[in-house]
């Protein structure tokens, strides 16, 4: 089983829809939780921490569920330019604080 | 402007060579790090470092080196060794002032091997 799982997608959204999706982790003592944005062949960035409250940044908002072991991020009023790859993170301070990416949901918001 | 460079943006190499790939921060960041994605998979770390001088195997170290002689460089090298090393090379850094779990990425170097 892989460490951090997401849907590969496409999830193909309609500009002004509301899209989410999950990423499910299986090391319960992961310690925190990121979703960072990646474009086309660039480089990811940090997108948000998640914390155990649930937390918004603008059109995004971010969950964690530790009794089921998942984070989810949720995009409203989707933009052209939030086309791009969202990978869930999880850092372990157990282990050096290393990051372990999830492979990816790729979104495509068209018109 | 501070940043993470990387050089060369695309590395074509033989079968059989050795190859490095350079990473540089001026963010005088203390820890850096080396990944590789393969399309359509999450970034697998290569070998990251805490401090000058010192550096730590990842998930997928074998076939692979780092040096740490200055905190500003952080290059890897490819080795022969290295089964399939055709993929997207990333290099990250961060401290321990940024947003814990941040770390800042450079532009990354495709490596092809022919």
């Amino acid at each position: 089983r892989k460490e951090v799982e997401q849907d590969p997608g496409p999830f193909n959204v309609p500009e002004g829809a509301t899209v989410a999706f999950n990423c499910t982790y299986s090391n319960s003592a992961s310690q925190s939780f990121f979703w960072y944005r990646q474009d086309c062949r660039k480089e990811p960035k940090l997108l948000m921490s998640v914390y155990s409250s649930g937390n918004e940044d603008g059109r995004f908002t971010a969950q964690l569920n530790r009794a089921s072991q998942y984070i989810s991020l949720l995009i409203r009023d989707s933009k052209l330019s939030d086309s791009a790859t969202y990978l869930c993170v999880v850092n372990e301070p157990a282990a050096g604080n290393k990051l372990t990416f999830g492979g990816g949901t790729r979104v495509l918001v068209k018109p | 402007d501070g940043g993470i460079t990387q050089s060369p943006k695309y590395l074509f190499r033989k079968e059989g060579q050795n190859v490095t790939l350079s990473c540089e921060q001026n963010l005088n960041h203390d820890a850096m790090y080396w990944y590789r994605q393969d399309p359509g998979q999450g970034l697998r770390l290569i070998y990251y470092s805490q401090i000058v001088n010192d550096f730590q195997k990842g998930d997928i170290a074998e076939g692979y080196s780092v040096s740490r002689e200055k905190k500003e460089s952080f290059p890897l090298t490819v080795t022969s060794a290295q089964k399939n090393p055709t993929a997207f090379y990333l290099c990250a850094s961060s401290s321990g002032h940024s947003t814990p779990g941040e770390q800042f990425f450079g532009p990354g170097t495709r490596l092809t091997v022919l």
